[in-house]
Formats: structure tokens, sequence, C-alpha cells
């Protein structure tokens, strides 16, 4: 079956500790997302990748980095920089980048700092 | 800039009732519009979307929205609700100038037994 998978599902970090959460499609797809949730705050844009190899970042990227080596792959890390990182994180990806592009979302990862 | 409004944070209906969530959106040329549904703690389900012709467009789980441009809104509608479709919907535009979608904050809706 195709889709988006996300690893892992719960995950707690420590202060002043660097986190890795994965997300993996094989839906062929070029572009991809990652987003945050918060409580009542529907879904803001963290970083976006087109391509291979290229991203930009979005509302909220400050604390975040990513990298686009492969095409199924866009691992989001979340660094000590981010002061208030608790939350959900969602990745998501469409076949390009275009306003009529359905996302696919993936089933999430928990972020919670102890 | 393009924005979404959802009115209603919460919202809670009897099973068998029928249901309309209501979206506003700001954008300007036609929009591409979305209705996603998040059951807790899980990614979003595309219910339906709206990209040009007929008005009124057919989605899974029995729902369906209708666009209406002169008051810039996509409600959400379901003429009997299942306790299953407890869950959050959320409302989207395409077109976000990083070639995202633009979210709502989201409705909650319970569903009353």
């Amino acid at each position: 079956d195709g889709g988006i998978t996300q690893s892992p599902k719960y995950l707690f970090r420590k202060e002043g500790q660097n986190v890795t959460l994965s997300c993996e499609q094989n839906l062929n797809h070029d572009a991809m997302y990652w987003y945050r949730q918060d409580p009542g705050q529907g879904l803001r844009l963290i970083y976006y990748s087109q391509i291979v190899n290229d991203f930009q970042k979005g509302d909220i990227a400050e604390g975040y980095s990513v990298s686009r080596e492969k095409k199924e792959s866009f691992p989001l890390t979340v660094t000590s920089a981010q002061k208030n990182p608790t939350a959900f994180y969602l990745c998501a990806s469409s076949i390009r980048d275009r306003a009529n592009n359905e996302q696919f979302f993936g089933p999430g990862t928990r972020l919670t700092v102890l | 800039a393009q924005s979404v409004t959802q009115p209603d944070i919460h919202i809670t209906v009897s099973e068998g009732a029928s249901l309309e969530l209501r979206c506003n959106y700001s954008y300007g040329a036609t929009p591409y519009l979305f209705w996603y549904v998040q059951s807790p703690g899980q990614g979003l389900q595309l219910l339906l979307k709206y990209f040009s012709g007929d008005t009124l467009v057919q989605g899974i789980k029995g729902f369906e929205a209708e666009f209406k441009r002169s008051q810039s809104s996509f409600n959400l509608r379901k003429p009997s609700v299942h306790w299953s479709d407890a869950a959050e919907y959320f409302c989207a535009v395409g077109g976000g100038s990083q070639g995202n979608l633009i979210f709502g904050k989201g409705t909650k809706l319970s569903v009353k037994p």
C-alpha cells in the first residue's frame, strides 16, 4: 500500500537535546511538508521541499532543520533552539506544490519535552 | 493573504441529526478548497475537494460541501451524523505562498447518543 509513514509515534525529549522525526513516503510525490499542530491552532507550516536537495522555510521554521537527500524521505530535526517544541508534528506530501494538489498526511508524531 | 476561518470551535450534535460545519475563506483568485477530518492522535484524511465546476461536491463517508463564491464559504454537511463521525474537521484553501495549504483552526465535533 502506498502512503506516508512517520516514526516514532511518540517521542520524549529532554531540555537541550536535538531530536529527529522521520517521514517516509512511497507515493512518488515530489513535494513534502512538515506541519506543527497545537490545540486550537490548526496546522502551521514549518518547512517544505519541492525537489530533492532543495527546501524552504515555512511560517515557523526557527528552531527546526530539515534535509531532503532522497525523494522518499524528509526528516525533521527539532533543535535545542526551539523553545516550545511540545506539539503534534505532521508530515505531508503532494505530487507537486501546486494550489490544487491534494496533500496526503502521515499519522503524526507527538513530541513531548520532559 | 489567503486565510480560512472556521467560526465554530466545538459543535455537539445528536446521532442521526444533520450537521453543517462552517468555513469561510479569503482568496484573491478561484480557490481550491478542501475538507479534512482528523481522529484523535491521527493524521488528516481528505473528505472532499473543490477545484471548479459543480458547486456541490460529494465526498467520502456521506459528506458533501457547497461552494458559494458570493459568501466566500465552503460549508460541510451531512444529513445524518453517526457516532463514528466524532472527530476534528479542518477546512483548507490551496495556494499558499509556499505551495502549501492554508488551514482553518478546526472544528471539533462531538456526537451525543
